[in-house]
C-alpha cells in the first residue's frame, strides 16, 4: 500500500513553463519534506513543512502543506534545465522517529 | 560541517554472500536511518537507530540487520544475498527528536547482486 501518492510520475516540459507536483495521502502527517535527487546521488532536502496551510518559498519553488496535513504540493515557476531531477515527497508521523514514508517520486525533465 | 558519508559507494556481490555497508552521520546527529531505493518500489524504510538502539523497523526480512556504535556511526548487514537485493542503499541522519525529522541523506551505496 502506497501511503503517499505522488503525481505526476513523469513530467517533460520546456524551459520557462510552470509546473505543479502533488503529494496526497489519506493519512495525517506531522510534517512533510520535499527532496530532490540527481542520478547516482542521495536525496537533498529542499524544505520541511509542519503546520497545516503552511506555504514556503525557495526562489522559484513554492511548497504548500494542506490544511488537514494530508497533502502537499510543489509549484515551480519558470522552470529551468537545472531543475531537472527526481522530486520526492516524504511524510513523517509523531513518535515514529526517523521513519519517513516516501512518495514514488516525480521525474522532471526541463528542456532548453 | 561534513555531510553524511557512506562506504563503499559501489559493491558487486553474488547470490548467497553477505555484505556490510557503513554510514557516518553528520556530527552531532544521533539518529541514523536506512532506506532501500529501487526503480519499482521507490524509497523504502529499513530501520532506524538512535543511541545505539533500534527505534523503528520497516517491513524487511530478518536478513537485513543493522547496528549503531557509540559514536553514532552505523552499519547495515544483508546476509544470504538475493538478486532482488540489488538497489541503492541510502542512509540518513537527523538530530533524533521525534517531533519532526529533517533527514539528511548520504550519497548511497549501489549494491549489485549477480
Amino acid at each position: 500500500t502506497q501511503l503517499l501518492e505522488q503525481s505526476p510520475q513523469f513530467l517533460s516540459i520546456q524551459e520557462g513553463e510552470n509546473l505543479t507536483v502533488y503529494c496526497n495521502s489519506s493519512s495525517v502527517f506531522s510534517s512533510l519534506q520535499w527532496y530532490r535527487q540527481e542520478p547516482g546521488e542521495g536525496p537533498v532536502l529542499l524544505v520541511t513543512v509542519v503546520t497545516g496551510g503552511e506555504v514556503k518559498k525557495l526562489k522559484r519553488l513554492t511548497f504548500q502543506f494542506g490544511d488537514a496535513r494530508k497533502d502537499s504540493s510543489l509549484h515551480i515557476t519558470a522552470a529551468q534545465p537545472g531543475d531537472t531531477g527526481l522530486y520526492l515527497c516524504a511524510g513523517a508521523r509523531t513518535k515514529q522517529g526517523g521513519k519517513l514514508i516516501f512518495g514514488q517520486g516525480t521525474e522532471l525533465s526541463v528542456k532548453p | 560541517k561534513a555531510g553524511v558519508t557512506q562506504t563503499p559507494r559501489y559493491l558487486i556481490k553474488t547470490r548467497g554472500q553477505q555484505v556490510t555497508l557503513s554510514c557516518s552521520p553528520i556530527s552531532g546527529h544521533r539518529s541514523v536511518s536506512w532506506y532501500q531505493q529501487t526503480p519499482g518500489q521507490g524509497l523504502q524504510f529499513l530501520f532506524e537507530y538512535f543511541s545505539e538502539t533500534q527505534r523503528n523497523k520497516g517491513n524487511f526480512p530478518g536478513r537485513f540487520s543493522g547496528r549503531q556504535f557509540s559514536n553514532s556511526r552505523s552499519e547495515m548487514n544483508v546476509s544470504t544475498l538475493e538478486l532482488g537485493d540489488s538497489a541503492l542503499y541510502l542512509c540518513a541522519s537527523s538530530l533524533g527528536g521525534d517531533t519532526y525529522n529533517e533527514q539528511f541523506f548520504g550519497p548511497g551505496t549501489r549494491l549489485t547482486v549477480l
